[in-house]
């Protein structure tokens, strides 16, 4: 069974701290790797995508990819209250074309 | 920006009652996804969709789900016979199939089985 884990959250982080999503997932040869922000009642919306090993950053958003591991993460730097949400780590699994959800963690961020 | 649009946006329906939702990917893209989440549960896959036939679907897309691309825009969904557990909010999606295969969302169809 592929999977795509995440802790559920919620997880309570101060306005302007740095907030860590972790996910893990099950098959070793996925290839591509998406980090969804959803807030509720809405559609997920892209934030980012990661495919190499390392760190990739786009404004507060950085993600981090160990394949080694089977791990990614995202850091929002500056925790903004409306960065609360539940982020959603998606996974494109090997010789598919389709993207594998996580349940997804609940971020609340601190007035 | 190119969006994926989603008709309608919310559809009460009797039990087993048929319902067509529909979708319009963006318009250079290739691949084309039906997802579900019920509510307060994880975004689940239901199909995908790739040069006029479904190239994967999940064990939730049973004989209820069909999936058509009646025209060169229009990507629908389905339910023959809908069930109470149908109840969901179901999102198109499409990619265009180049590394990475970002997959961008519609805003969704809240489906209300009664």
């Amino acid at each position: 069974q592929k999977e795509v884990e995440q802790n559920s959250g919620p997880l309570s982080v101060p306005e302007g701290a740095i907030a860590s999503l972790n996910c893990t997932y099950s098959d070793r040869g996925s290839q591509s790797f998406f980090w969804y922000r959803q807030y509720s009642g809405k559609s997920p919306e892209l934030i980012m995508f990661i495919y190499s090993n390392g760190d990739k950053e786009d404004g507060r958003f950085t993600a981090q990819l160990n394949k080694a591991s089977q791990y990614v993460s995202l850091l929002i730097r500056d925790s903004q209250p409306s960065d609360s949400a539940t982020y959603l780590c998606a996974v494109l699994m090997n010789r598919d074309d389709k993207i594998i959800f996580g349940k997804g963690t609940r971020l609340h961020i601190l007035p | 920006e190119p969006e994926v649009t989603q008709t309608p946006s919310h559809q009460v329906t009797q039990m087993g009652q048929e319902v067509i939702l529909r979708c319009v990917p963006i318009s250079n893209h290739l691949y084309f996804y039906w997802y579900r989440q019920i509510l307060g549960q994880k975004v689940e896959f239901l199909v995908s969709f790739y040069n006029n036939e479904i190239s994967e679907k999940s064990e939730i897309f049973d004989d209820q789900f069909s999936v058509e691309r009646p025209d060169g825009s229009n990507f629908t969904l389905k339910i023959r016979s809908t069930k109470l557990e149908d109840s969901a909010m179901y999102f198109c999606a499409s990619s265009t199939g180049l590394p990475g295969n970002t997959i961008y969302f519609g805003e969704g169809s809240w489906l209300t089985v009664v």
